[in-house]
């Protein structure tokens, strides 16, 4: 597609819960980023993919984090035993390659809410 | 220090105005820079990227990079309420991952 899509748009979990949040890049786009913005503007970058195998990791929360881009499916990212400090919204954004200049295009991502 | 600096706001401007973002970064060795604008609610949308000392323009906006000085600026001119929004500072860093400042907040009046 043009646009990366993301869903949920919304997501609700108790704290405790798992939480699987999904993306698709925009058609042709190798490389897939994964952000977390919480208090309204603080971004925090978790992890990226080229193609199916992981590019950058070093933002990830591994106890609990874990995150797939498989062939011809979308990519994920799930949240084992959600705690309340991971309500955020979760972006995921798309670039065509992986040059320091290429435009990362973002998703509407998901509203993450721990309760 | 963050890696990224931004003044949080709000910065208020009158409609038809120019308005000034300012951003400064710690790391001397980044290249590429990017400014997002992000409506409330809204994902960011790339609004300018600069990668050389000097002056960008891009209709009413212009971006200026200086890198001795590690400062990069938006300059929005003839300011609409549809300016109005969140304005992300970004840079590039290792892996290609974004490095984003916690953004200012432009309010445009009529």
């Amino acid at each position: 597609g043009e646009e990366v899509a993301q869903t949920p748009k919304h997501l609700v979990r108790g704290e405790g819960q798992k939480a699987k949040l999904y993306c698709a890049p925009i058609k042709g786009h190798s490389y897939v980023f994964w952000y977390q913005q919480v208090l309204k503007n603080e971004f925090k970058f978790l992890i990226s993919f080229q193609n199916e195998n992981v590019f950058d990791e070093t933002g990830m929360p591994k106890e609990r984090f874990s995150a797939k881009c498989l062939p011809n499916s979308p990519c994920s990212l799930e949240i084992q035993a959600t705690k309340l400090e991971d309500s955020a919204v979760y972006f995921c954004a798309s670039s065509p390659g992986s040059g320091r200049r290429e435009t990362q295009y973002f998703g509407p991502g998901t509203r993450l809410l721990v309760l | 220090q963050k890696e990224v600096e931004q003044n949080s706001g709000p910065l208020s401007v009158p409609e038809g105005a120019i308005a000034s973002l300012n951003c400064t970064y710690s790391d001397r060795v980044s290249q590429s820079f990017f400014w997002y604008r992000q409506y409330s609610g809204k994902s960011p949308e790339l609004i300018m990227s600069i990668y050389s000392n000097g002056d960008k323009e891009d209709g009413r906006f212009t971006a200026q990079l200086n890198k001795a000085s590690q400062y990069v600026s938006l300059l929005i001119r003839d300011s609409q309420p549809s300016d109005s929004a969140t304005y992300l500072c970004a840079l590039v860093g290792g892996g290609n991952k974004l490095t984003f400042g916690t953004g200012t907040q432009l309010k445009v009046e009529l």
